[in-house]
């Protein structure tokens, strides 16, 4: 079946420490977007790219890091620059060039820092 | 800039009862507006998009609208079940492909 696959599930990361969150998609799409959202909030824009080797910031892309080497894949990296990284994770994908593309999304990371 | 808002951020009905769900957004020039559905501690689920062409869309039970020069579009849930309890979340697309979230509304529908 086809899909989004995020890994892992959940993540704790200590003091100065960088991490990253892996996604998969095999749909074929050609954007991918990471997401982060905390309780009482909605979902904001870290990352996003539409082709392969190229991305844009989004809203909140302060302490983070993409790369977009293959279609398939969009590793996000939280660095020790990012100061309150604990959140979940959300990682997404679509086609583009049509408003008749939708999004669809991975089951997410949780991440906390311990 | 896109300002999405979802109103009100929780609701609890008993169940059998219609859900209607508000989403309002401040720039009309949109490509199409899509609804998640969001259990806890779990991803984002699509139910409905709308293209910007459209005033609705139903799947089953579900009703979307769309009405672009008010800004506003609702989701109806006929006939509620405790499983349709979560969080439901409406997202506007823009050029880009970029996508705009509310804030979302937290259901809850009682046995």
């Amino acid at each position: 079946d086809g899909g989004i696959t995020q890994s892992p599930k959940y993540l704790f990361r200590k003091e100065g420490q960088n991490v990253t969150l892996s996604c998969e998609q095999n749909l074929n799409h050609d954007a991918m977007y990471w997401y982060r959202q905390d309780p009482g909030q909605g979902l904001r824009l870290i990352y996003y790219s539409q082709i392969v080797n190229d991305f844009q910031k989004g809203d909140i892309a302060e302490g983070y890091s993409v790369s977009r080497e293959k279609k398939e894949s969009f590793p996000l990296t939280v660095t020790s620059a990012q100061k309150n990284p604990t959140a979940f994770y959300l990682c997404a994908s679509s086609f583009v060039g049509g408003s008749n593309y939708g999004y669809t999304f991975g089951s997410g990371t949780r991440l906390t820092v311990v | 800039k896109q300002e999405v808002t979802q109103i009100p951020a929780a609701l609890s009905v008993p169940e059998g009862e219609n859900l209607v769900l508000n989403c309002s957004f401040t720039d009309s020039a949109i490509y199409n507006l899509q609804w998640f559905r969001q259990d806890p501690g779990k991803g984002l689920t699509s139910l409905l998009l709308i293209q910007s062409s459209q005033r609705e869309q139903t799947s089953g039970r579900l009703n979307a609208s769309l009405d672009k020069s008010s800004g506003r579009s609702t989701l109806y849930i006929a006939a509620s079940q405790p499983g349709d309890s979560a969080t439901y979340l409406c997202a506007v697309g823009a050029a880009g492909n970029k996508l705009t979230f509310g804030g979302g509304t937290r259901v809850l529908v009682k046995p």
